[in-house]
Order: C-alpha cells, then structure tokens, then sequence
C-alpha cells in the first residue's frame, strides 16, 4: 500500500523556521515526482513546491519563493522542505503528494498525505 | 501562471439529483485537467484524472469531459457520501495550480 506520512509541523513565531519531513513508502520513490500542497485554514489548495524523481528541477509558487526549499532523498525515500523567514500566511495544514510520474507535469497526484499543521503566530 | 476557475463556488444539491460543476482554465491545457475530492478534515482524494480517466475504486456516478480551456465534473446521482467540496487542478505546467473549489452542500 502506497502511504505518505508527514512530520515536523508546529507552532512558530514569525520570522522563524521549521522542517517538514515526509516518509514514503509502498512504491519506488526514486521514479516519482512530489509536491508539497498547502491549504490554509478555511481556503483551498495551493502547490507551493514540486521536485522532479531525481531533484534537479524545483518549483515553488511565488508566494514562497527565496524562503521554502523543497529537497528529497532517494536512498531514505523522504521528501522535505526547509521553510524560513515563516510568516502569519503561512499558517495551513501541508500536505505532501506523490505524482502520477517522474515528471513534474502532465500528470496528477495521487495519494496525498494527511498532512501535518503549521501555525504561525506570535 | 494559469488560472483555473471554478464554478459555481458552492451548490445545494439532494441526494439524487445529477449535478455538474465546471472548470475554466486562463489557456488552454489539452486535456492535462484533474478532479479532486476533499471531505472536511481529510486529504484530498483523486476523482478524475487527465480530463476525463476515473481513477480506481472511485465510483461511476462520476465523469469528467472538456479539453483545452472547458472541463465539467459531474455527479449523475447524488450520493449522501459525496457532500464535500471539489477541486480542479492543470497540470499543464508550473506552477500547478487548483480551483479555488466547490463546495457541495445537502439541500
């Protein structure tokens, strides 16, 4: 069974940082690509980082552009995003979700995590 | 970036009743157009991907159609399982980008 598990969330003040982590498992990480998706408290969905099977092509929505880095390891199969510099809109549960394909495009996401909360506030 | 609109942004519905929801992309995407699910408090779920291809273990009450910048999602009878709120999503390029959603209600 393909499952995604999501880590590390938590309240934060602004301005600080927080590590995300999710653990894949039941499927070959390494041929997929993966994103992370977030939704903020009463709102809908925004793909805020996508990474490539092999992790030489990131992209990242201009909202967190320069403070998020989304970044994988193969050997472990876990995928993870660095953010800093965290602000009140960032508050939202994460997911992480696995791609149809080791393409960033083209393809759809399927399964998601059940995501993890992160809360900023001071 | 490429906008996706939903619409309507929520619909009253008895179980039953057919109910379509469309999706308008700001260009055109071929058919790079998927469906999702979500239930309050649960991760979305994939309904329908590449346009009109039904996912796995998800009933057929439910299609898709469209290509290029057109896309429906319809439920041909309402199911008391299916009061949620649904999602568009391109996958046409980067960023990806989502609906803003539909919520579905009971009448």
């Amino acid at each position: 069974e393909v499952q995604l598990l999501e880590s590390g969330g938590g309240l934060v003040q602004p301005g600080g940082s927080l590590r995300l982590s999710c653990a894949a498992s039941g499927f070959t990480f390494s041929n997929y690509a993966m994103s992370w998706v977030r939704q903020a408290p009463g709102k809908g969905l925004e793909c805020v980082s996508i990474i490539s099977r092999s992790g030489d092509s990131t992209y990242y929505a201009a909202s967190v552009r320069g403070r998020f880095t989304i970044s994988r390891d193969n050997s472990k199969d876990t995928l993870d995003m660095q953010m800093n510099s965290l602000r009140d809109e960032d508050t939202a549960v994460y997911y992480c979700a696995k791609h149809s394909s080791g393409q960033t495009t083209y393809n759809w996401f399927d399964p998601w995590g059940q995501g993890t909360l992160v809360t900023v506030s001071s | 970036d490429i906008q996706m609109t939903q619409s309507p942004s929520s619909l009253s519905a008895s179980v039953g009743d057919r109910v379509t929801i469309t999706c308008r992309a700001s260009q055109s995407i071929g058919t790079y157009l998927n469906w999702y699910q979500q239930r309050p408090g649960k991760a979305p779920q994939l309904l329908i991907y590449a346009a009109s291809g039904l996912q796995s273990g998800v009933p057929s009450r439910f299609s898709g159609s469209g290509s290029e910048t057109d896309f429906t999602l319809t439920i041909s009878s309402l199911q008391p399982e299916d009061f949620a709120t649904y999602y568009c999503q391109q996958s046409y390029n980067n960023p990806i980008t989502f609906g803003q959603g539909t919520r579905l209600e009971n009448k």
